[in-house]
């Protein structure tokens, strides 16, 4: 695709559920980085893949937070037992290295 | 720890304004400065800046670093509704990370 693509681009799920957050990056990017926004904050770093050296994971907050990048492309951000704390906008961006980033539009999460 | 701290947190002014939105960072081993524009979810690229002095520019919106007193500037001329935003700055450094600040959200009224 021509952008970095996020799904859901809504995802409302109860306290205590695990969600799957899915990004996938401009074709050729190597660098992958998801932030998580909560309101009126900044962007809050999570983690990111190089190509096939192992993730940056230290911006995960907690033990329920994971993420995955398989075959350099397709990245999914898993959180388990989801609290409401985690309520947030999720965001996905890809880039050359690590270069300009271009962001995806998001996932608003949403935690009952 | 690197930090990036913005200024003013928002910002309310009338059409054909000029603006000035400020970022300021500390940082160790300092690679770039970068602006985003964040309309609705997704943060688009505006500028950015690896050295002094030298500015940047794109229509009604320039920048400018100062890598001296650790700060960057953010004007906008002749400001229009299509200009309401927040806008981002961010430093990078030779880690991984993107350092973001919480940005300067920016209402035009008509």
């Amino acid at each position: 695709g021509a952008g970095v693509s996020q799904s859901p681009s809504n995802k409302v799920t109860e306290k205590g559920k695990d969600v799957e957050l899915r990004c996938d990056p401009i074709s050729g990017h190597t660098a992958l980085y998801w932030y998580r926004q909560s309101l009126g904050q900044g962007l809050e770093f999570l983690i990111y893949f190089q190509g096939n050296s192992a993730p940056d994971k230290s911006g995960l907050p907690s033990d329920r937070f994971s993420a995955e990048r398989t075959g350099g492309s397709v990245s999914t951000l898993t959180i388990q037992r989801t609290q409401q704390e985690d309520s947030a906008v999720y965001l996905c961006a890809s880039s050359v290295a690590k270069n300009i980033q271009y962001f995806g539009a998001g996932t608003r999460l949403s935690v009952l | 720890e690197d930090k990036v701290v913005q200024s003013p947190l928002s910002l309310v002014v009338h059409e054909g304004d000029t603006v000035t939105l400020n970022c300021s960072y500390e940082v160790t081993n300092f690679r770039s400065l970068l602006w985003y524009k964040q309309e609705k979810k997704a943060p688009t690229f505006l500028f950015m800046l690896t050295s002094s002095g030298i500015e940047k520019k794109s229509g009604r919106l320039s920048s400018i670093l100062d890598k001296k007193e650790l700060f960057s500037i953010l004007n906008i001329t002749a400001t229009q509704t299509g200009d309401s935003a927040i806008y981002l700055c961010a430093e990078t450094a030779t880690g991984n990370q993107f350092y973001f600040g919480t940005g300067t959200s920016l209402t035009v009224i008509p």
